[in-house]
């Protein structure tokens, strides 16, 4: 089974829309780690927001916001008033578990997001 | 503070050679991942290091691949006798054992090309 799943492989949204990405995840290690990371043209992945499995709250950065629902083992992205710089990959990550030697990152296999002017 | 560097960007080689690639991490990260990404697809772990320490190895880490960290600082990755099937986008990351997070930090990558 896929550990992790995104399931939009393309997305086209108006500048200065809101837009969600959506990620689930399959584990069952009650503590793990959730990020998500964008990919432009160039090829760097450039870290963009972090959830605990144990975080009591959603976790923000900036623009960006993760939609945290355990229950349902989801992590969509939000980026709120979408710009045209966002065009790119976006993928979701999972780290499973803290003990030493869990460092791998699983990632999902992306959603091309395209802003349209 | 710079970024994860990597080197060279890209390279073109034919089947059968051996090719090397170096990494540069964030200066006070003690752990360095290697990943490759085929068009299409998200990254996949090949191996870590903690410090000099190699602590992992993916099964997709053939014989034909080897990896170093002499020193605890940058690392280079070797793949002997390439196949067309290595052509990819090799990607290293670097984190702090610090915090909980342990967030990777990815260089811009080196795209391999195996003709």
């Amino acid at each position: 089974a896929q550990k992790i799943t995104q399931t939009q492989p393309g997305m086209f949204v108006q500048e200065k829309e809101a837009v969600t990405l959506d990620c689930t995840y399959d584990t069952s290690d009650p503590s793990y780690g959730l990020f998500w990371y964008k990919q432009p043209s160039s090829g760097e992945m450039i870290f963009l927001i972090y959830q605990g499995s144990y975080d009591q709250q959603n976790a923000t950065e900036g623009r960006y916001s993760l939609n945290f629902q355990k229950a349902r083992k989801s992590a969509n992205l939000v980026i709120s008033a979408s710009q045209l710089g966002d065009s790119a990959m976006y993928f979701c990550a999972m780290r499973e578990g803290t003990d030493f030697g869990n460092e791998k990152l699983t990632f999902g296999t992306g959603t091309r997001l395209t802003i349209i002017p | 503070d710079t970024g994860v560097s990597q080197d060279p960007r890209h390279k073109i080689t034919k089947r059968g050679q051996n090719v090397t690639f170096r990494c540069d991490p964030i200066s006070e990260h003690n752990r360095l991942y290697w990943y490759r990404q085929t068009l299409g697809q998200g990254p996949e772990f090949l191996t870590y290091f903690q410090n000099e320490a190699q602590l992992e190895k993916s099964r997709l880490l053939s014989d034909r691949f080897s990896a170093e960290r002499p020193k605890g600082s940058f690392s280079t990755l070797e793949i002997q006798r390439t196949e067309q099937g290595d052509s990819a986008m090799y990607l290293c990351a670097s984190s702090l054992t610090a915090g909980g997070r342990y967030t990777q930090y990815f260089g811009p990558g080196t795209r391999l090309t195996v003709l």
